[in-house]
């Protein structure tokens, strides 16, 4: 089955640097790589999402990459500010028009601390 | 729109024990998947529920288990609860048969188990 790595666990810069958090991801056939954000106590909420026919996606201070071949997608939050410090989950997941199977693969976390 | 939501939000039961959990999707979505969150093993796929049946399932024991109603409601339960299943758990909805591939999640039901 999906297998999906992430790294690093914990990351911290200071405001206003960039911050990277990469992950892989063991199925070819999986097509559809969303972000989450978890803040303490709260829900997890999509930040971006990537589909497979994509190689490259940005909402503002927030981007993802995906290379196919390597089997690695990362996302890149530029400008960072403190309220950005939350924990960040990567997934993958195999997704038709109607349909999915096994539903969405998690990785591990990624801690981001953004001091002012 | 009204966001997923859960009932209820905290529970501590015995060892032993059952729970039922209650998830409401957003208006409109019909798929509703569960996950287990834990500090060790992160967020687990339990199952996922469109029209009424369950159609994927992942790799946890036969005391979890979960229904769907018409409405799209989705209840999860878990019988002969351990210490280990002490967790989070989140539900999440979809509109997959809109090509709509984003699954967005409720604020989860804590579950302590004493």
């Amino acid at each position: 089955g999906e297998n999906v790595e992430q790294h690093p666990s914990t990351l911290s810069v200071q405001e206003g640097d960039s911050a990277v958090i990469k992950c892989t991801y063991s199925d070819s056939a999986s097509n559809y790589f969303p972000w989450y954000k978890q803040e303490l106590g709260k829900r997890p909420q999509l930040i971006i999402d990537i589909r497979s026919n994509v190689g490259e996606k940005k909402d503002q201070r927030i981007a993802v990459t995906l290379n196919k071949t390597a089997k690695h997608f990362s996302l890149h939050i530029t400008e960072t500010q403190p309220e950005d410090s939350a924990v960040y989950f990567c997934a993958a997941s195999i997704r038709w028009d109607g349909g999915s199977q096994g539903n969405l693969i998690f990785g591990k976390g990624t801690k981001l601390s953004v001091k002012p | 729109k009204a966001g997923v939501t859960q009932t209820p939000r905290y529970l501590i039961k015995t060892r032993g024990q059952q729970v039922t959990l209650s998830c409401s999707p957003i208006s409109g979505h019909r798929s509703v998947s569960w996950y287990q969150q834990t500090p060790g093993q992160g967020l687990q796929f339990l199952f996922e529920y469109f029209s009424e049946t369950q159609r994927n399932k992942g790799n946890f024991p036969g005391r979890f288990s979960g229904r769907q109603f018409s409405n799209s409601r989705s209840e999860m339960n878990v019988s002969t609860l351990e210490l280990g299943d002490s967790a989070l758990y989140l539900c999440a909805s979809s509109l997959p048969d809109r090509g709509s591939y984003e699954q967005y999640f409720g604020p989860g039901t804590r579950l302590t188990v004493t």
